[in-house]
């Protein structure tokens, strides 16, 4: 089945550190999305791709950086990881050329970010 | 700029209860609203949408304009449908659009 997959599913750092975060779709979509989980915060967007070559800063862009290298592939990083970014991140897709106005987003299953 | 409310950080119910989760949205276009729903270990996906007018799981939500509202709304409450409930709002013109999440209620269904 086409999926979208992220990688790590776990992770633990320590302040300062770099981390990249994966997110991969089997689903042929060619936008991509990431979000953030906060309890009580809900879901708020990072950043967003709708192409390859397409960049967008989201609602909370600040310490993040993302790359879109295919269509297929968008990683998030954290140059410097600081512990008020310990989070639930989840990666998303949709396809700007499906049936209807509405093209509904897909998710994967999330990666756990914990910074020490 | 574009909001959505939902009032409410967690709800219990008993099955067989009717449940209705609340959402309101400030938005100056014309809304396209979404519920999303999150089970317990696993992905956020959508549970309907406002403009296909549909049940899904026997909830159905309502746009209500006037009230700038799409409350969740399911007549007799069951144990698997304990999860976080995410209200959405499509805002931004054109073809580019984005979603706005409201904050989530964690609905448990008690026995």
């Amino acid at each position: 089945d086409a999926d979208v997959t992220q990688t790590p599913r776990n992770r633990i750092t320590k302040t300062g550190k770099r981390i990249m975060l994966e997110c991969s779709q089997t689903k042929g979509h060619d936008r991509m999305y990431w979000y953030r989980q906060d309890p009580g915060l809900g879901l708020r967007l990072i950043y967003y791709s709708f192409d390859v070559k397409d960049i967008n800063k989201g609602e909370i862009s600040d310490g993040y950086s993302v790359s879109r290298q295919a269509q297929a592939k968008f990683s998030l990083s954290l140059e410097s990881a600081i512990p008020n970014q310990t989070a639930l991140y989840f990666c998303a897709t949709s396809d700007s050329q499906g049936a209807g106005v509405w093209n509904e987003q897909f998710f994967g299953p999330g990666t756990r970010l914990t910074v020490l | 700029a574009q909001r959505v409310t939902q009032p409410e950080k967690l709800l219990s119910v008993f099955k067989g209860a009717p449940v209705e989760l609340k959402c309101n949205y400030s938005y100056s276009g014309s809304p396209e609203l979404f519920w999303y729903v999150q089970y317990s270990r696993q992905r956020l996906q959508l549970l309907l949408r406002h403009i296909s007018r549909e049940s899904i799981k026997g909830f159905t939500a309502d746009l209500n304009k006037g009230e700038t509202s799409f409350h969740l709304k399911k007549p007799f409450a069951q144990e698997e449908d304990s999860a976080m409930y995410y209200c959405a709002l499509k805002y931004s013109g054109g073809s580019n659009y984005k979603l706005t999440f409201g904050k989530g209620t964690l609905l448990t269904v008690n026995p």
